[in-house]
């Protein structure tokens, strides 16, 4: 079955440091996939998306995200974390088949930024 | 403002009681989506709707129904709610489809006692 995965449900770190937030997905070909950001109290807001070509995508935020079709990945990163930073992050897939409108989101990883 | 409303933002009631939640936008996007979001479980997609009059099933549909009667709008409905549908509810649209950036709204805290 499609699915998607954050191995990770909650990481801390120092504010100024580096962050990689995990995702991967079981499909059989390139999905759609996407990362949201959810502060806390609000809906989501999208960070980036990647369809095809480039691997490295540049989001909003200062984030990046690097599509790795060998390892089933997309992780999320940021080479230097902010306070605001502070929230929930997910990683979400669509399959890419023609008559998909569904989206799946993974559980979510818990960012906590220590000053 | 862009933007996707929902009512109520909190909302207590009983097993059995009739309710619904609305959801509008105003950027004319042909794509509305309903999740519910549970702690350790991410956020599931409960209905979807690609137009007008077209609507679709997502991951968790039992227990709510939806009706797009006209573009703006996608009102949630749980004709008989049971605690286990206590939860945090999303409406979402984008232009056309998920693979657009969807835009969500504030969200809904539902409790059914």
């Amino acid at each position: 079955a499609q699915s998607v995965t954050q191995p990770d449900i909650h990481i801390t770190v120092s504010e100024g440091a580096s962050l990689e937030l995990r995702c991967n997905y079981s499909y059989g070909a390139t999905p759609y996939l996407f990362w949201y950001v959810q502060s806390p109290g609000q809906g989501l807001q999208l960070l980036l998306k990647y369809f095809s070509g480039d691997t490295l995508v540049q989001g909003i935020k200062g984030f990046e995200a690097e599509f790795k079709r060998s390892q089933s990945s997309f992780n999320l990163r940021k080479p230097s974390v902010h306070w605001s930073d502070a929230a929930e992050y997910f990683c979400a897939f669509q399959d890419s088949g023609a008559g998909s409108y569904q989206l799946t989101f993974g559980k979510g990883t818990k960012l906590s930024v220590i000053p | 403002e862009a933007q996707v409303t929902q009512n109520p933002r909190y909302l207590i009631t009983v097993t059995g009681k009739k309710l619904t939640v609305t959801c509008s936008q105003n950027m004319n996007h042909e794509y509305m989506s309903w999740y519910r979001q549970d702690p350790g479980l991410g956020l599931r997609q409960i209905y979807y709707s690609m137009n007008v009059e077209v609507t679709d099933k997502g991951d968790v549909p039992e227990g709510y129904k939806v009706s797009r009667k006209e573009k703006r709008n996608f009102p949630l409905i749980l004709e008989s709610p049971s605690p286990n549908q206590t939860s945090l509810y999303f409406c979402a649209s984008s232009l056309f489809g998920a693979r657009e950036t969807q835009y969500f709204g504030p969200g809904t805290r539902l409790l059914v006692l």
